[in-house]
């Protein structure tokens, strides 16, 4: 079935570090991609997304680029602020008739100043 | 402002008793998505609407109920059924169901049981 593996955290950055969040996926067909961030205590929020394959989405100084030949989705950002410090979710669109949103375990961005 | 809004923040549940998560929206989406998330872990789809008057199940449907009676409001009980409630629910909508791959959230509601 469908599925998002995304690297465990937490990730410890010092700011103005650049950042990586790597996300893999399993599907069939052709899903769209999507990274969510989460503040502490929130909801998530849309953080970018790509529709079909080479697209790069960005947001905010974050990208991510849809890789099908790798089934990749790797988050980056140049120079990381403290305000940057969440729990960052991969996802894919369900490619079955629940158009349900499949995501990954999330993982969690710590920036330290 | 358009937007999401789930309530209470923090709800405590006592053995045996069911409780009622409210989740509205004021974006005119079609689409509705209830999810539990529990720490360390991704988001799992616990029931979903297309449309008023309709909902399907989710992967964890088991202990828990929803309707859809108005298109801006689809609450979530959680029954006694429900053996481990304890965890941060989550609302979503989108537009409809064919334009559902951008899903909006509320704040989300902590679930503890007593």
């Amino acid at each position: 079935g469908n599925s998002v593996t995304q690297m465990e955290g937490p990730v410890t950055l010092s700011e103005e570090a650049f950042l990586t969040i790597n996300c893999t996926y399993t599907a069939t067909g052709y899903p769209s991609l999507f990274w969510y961030v989460q503040y502490p205590g929130e909801g998530l929020q849309l953080l970018l997304k790509a529709t079909k394959a080479d697209d790069k989405g960005s947001n905010k100084g974050f990208e991510a680029t849809y890789r099908k030949e790798t089934t990749s989705f790797h988050l980056e950002k140049g120079s990381v602020q403290v305000s940057d410090s969440a729990v960052y979710f991969c996802a894919l669109s369900g490619m079955d008739s629940s158009y349900k949103l499949i995501f990954g375990s999330g993982t969690r961005l710590l920036v330290r100043p | 402002d358009g937007g999401i809004t789930q309530s209470p923040k923090y709800l405590f549940r006592k053995e045996g008793q069911n409780v009622t998560l409210s989740c509205e929206q004021n974006l005119n989406h079609d689409a509705m998505y209830w999810y539990r998330q529990d720490p360390g872990q991704g988001l799992r789809l616990i029931y979903y609407s297309q449309i008023v008057n309709d909902f399907q199940k989710g992967d964890i449907a088991e202990g828990y109920s929803v309707s859809r009676e108005k298109k801006e409001s689809f609450p979530l009980t959680v029954t006694s059924a429900q053996k481990n409630p304890t965890a941060f629910y989550l609302c979503a909508s989108s537009i409809d169901s064919v334009e559902s791959e951008t899903q909006y959230f509320g704040p989300g509601t902590r679930l503890l049981v007593l």
